[in-house]
């Protein structure tokens, strides 16, 4: 069990610009989410996948971004015109199948100048 | 929909005291709840977890049960120490909403020990 891996760590980019971020999931678990977490907040959610199928996506998941997870295994976050408020903390985390706790990772801190 | 409600923080303990951190919850079902803590700089893991009511969670000397009548899950340890400074976040997972399980969380509670 190597853990949920987020890459990259940090991410500093100005504003307009277009992010990507990766998460691996640990290798048996069907189940990947990605959060959202601002200062001083809790996570929120933002989109599910189960296997390759995205299942749910959160109203706070606007048209600027896109998930995928191809294959069924990793997954990418994908941020087109950065702004100002998509500053934050993204977390993605993935689970075996059933309501099995969810497993996260250390998360990727988005920067926007 | 969901919400769960913590404890407004920051909690300032000295080692060895007595912690309580109150959680509060509003569900469409029966929901499963959770305690996560995260360490600066690092993610969120799970503490324990509760899945029906009068179930008590526990783990590493933390505490907590699931009280279906006051819709609360307390978290509790009798005596803290330095290394248990971190942010705690209460959360739930409720199947009612779908079998995607996605997780709830309050706003999390700054707890910092002083030696």
């Amino acid at each position: 069990d190597t853990g949920v891996s987020q890459n990259p760590r940090h991410k500093i980019t100005k504003r307009g610009q277009n992010v990507t971020f990766r998460c691996d999931p640990i290798s048996e678990h069907n189940r990947l989410y990605w959060y959202r977490q601002t200062l001083g907040q809790g996570p929120e959610f933002l989109t599910y996948f189960q296997n390759e199928a995205q299942l749910e996506k959160s109203r706070l998941l606007s048209d600027r971004f896109s998930a995928e997870r191809p294959k069924g295994s990793f997954s990418t976050l994908e941020i087109q015109r950065t702004e100002q408020g998509d500053s934050a903390m993204y977390l993605c985390a993935s689970s075996p199948p059933m309501n099995q706790p969810q497993h996260f990772g250390d998360g990727t801190r988005l920067s926007i100048l | 929909g969901d919400s769960v409600t913590q404890m407004e923080g920051p909690v300032t303990l000295s080692e060895e005291a007595f912690l309580t951190i109150n959680c509060t919850y509003t569900a469409t079902g029966y929901p499963s709840l959770f305690w996560y803590v995260q360490y600066p700089g690092e993610g969120l893991q799970l503490l324990l977890k509760a899945t029906k009511a009068d179930d008590k969670g526990s783990n590493k000397g933390f505490e907590a049960t699931y009280r279906k009548e006051t819709t609360s899950f307390h978290l509790e340890k009798g005596s803290v120490q330095v290394s248990d400074s971190a942010v705690y976040f209460c959360a739930l997972s409720d199947p009612s909403g779908g079998s995607n399980y996605k997780l709830t969380f309050g706003k999390g509670t700054l707890l910092t020990v002083n030696p």
